[in-house]
């Protein structure tokens, strides 16, 4: 089975810069996750979604962080302008289970690695 | 809120057998370990519900208190393979006003096995 995709696997960037990551989760995996983890942290939701929908976002920082998941299935996650503190690892997983339930494993993808300079 | 795990970090030789602790101060539903290497995707190892047993994965065991709301993972005659991060993520039980659905995840506690 194919796990999670992610692109690009690294990102070098200015500060006030766009950037945008890719996630293609494994196939009939309904909740998608995106987390940030910061060096020696450990990874910290920003947004959950159910199928199209949101059901989470209230750490994303919406005045620059925005997501989507077109279809259910792809997603994307966009800075816009970034800040130095951005720099850190953006993780794509998904699970099984829906949020009500709430005991779905995690499959996590590779990651992003952003520096924003 | 944030689980604590302890220790922060831990290095063993092979074979030795260690005892990673994450705690809450909420009541918990689940309790998620998973063990990241460095520059890699956290990689999952099990998860432990409310009201379940103590769970085991080849020489990886963990249990789970719901009454003191802290997990603890056993790792025995440790192997090189074994060195990583490894992060507990906290469910929060509903019936007690907890984000049932929401993983939280520790800070982790970095295992390094010397041979």
């Amino acid at each position: 089975e194919a796990g999670v995709a992610q692109s690009p696997r690294y990102k070098i960037i200015e500060k006030r810069q766009s950037v945008a990551f890719w996630c293609n989760p494994i196939s009939g995996h309904a909740t998608l996750y995106w987390y940030q983890q910061i060096l020696g942290q450990g990874p910290k939701l920003l947004i959950q979604f159910q199928n199209n929908g949101v059901v989470d976002d209230s750490q994303l920082p919406k005045d620059r962080f925005s997501a989507e998941r077109l279809k259910g299935v792809d997603s994307t996650l966009k800075i816009q302008p970034a800040k130095l503190e951005d720099s850190a690892v953006y993780l794509c997983a998904s699970s099984l289970a829906a949020s009500g339930g709430g005991i779905g494993r995690r499959y996590f993808g590779p990651g992003t690695r952003l520096t924003v300079l | 809120q944030q689980p604590v795990q302890s220790p922060q970090a831990v290095i063993l030789r092979e074979g030795e057998d260690a005892v990673i602790n994450c705690s809450s101060s909420k009541a918990l539903y689940s309790v998620h370990w998973y063990r990241q290497k460095h520059g890699e995707a956290p990689v999952f190892l099990m998860i432990l519900l409310k009201g379940g047993e103590q769970k085991g994965h080849e020489k990886i065991s963990a249990s789970f208190n719901e009454k003191k709301q802290q997990s603890s993972l056993y790792l025995t005659a440790s192997q090189l393979s074994y060195s990583g991060t490894y992060f507990c993520g906290t469910e929060g039980d509903r019936i007690y006003g907890g984000s049932q659905g929401n993983l939280i995840f520790g800070k982790g506690t970095k295992l390094s096995v010397k041979p």
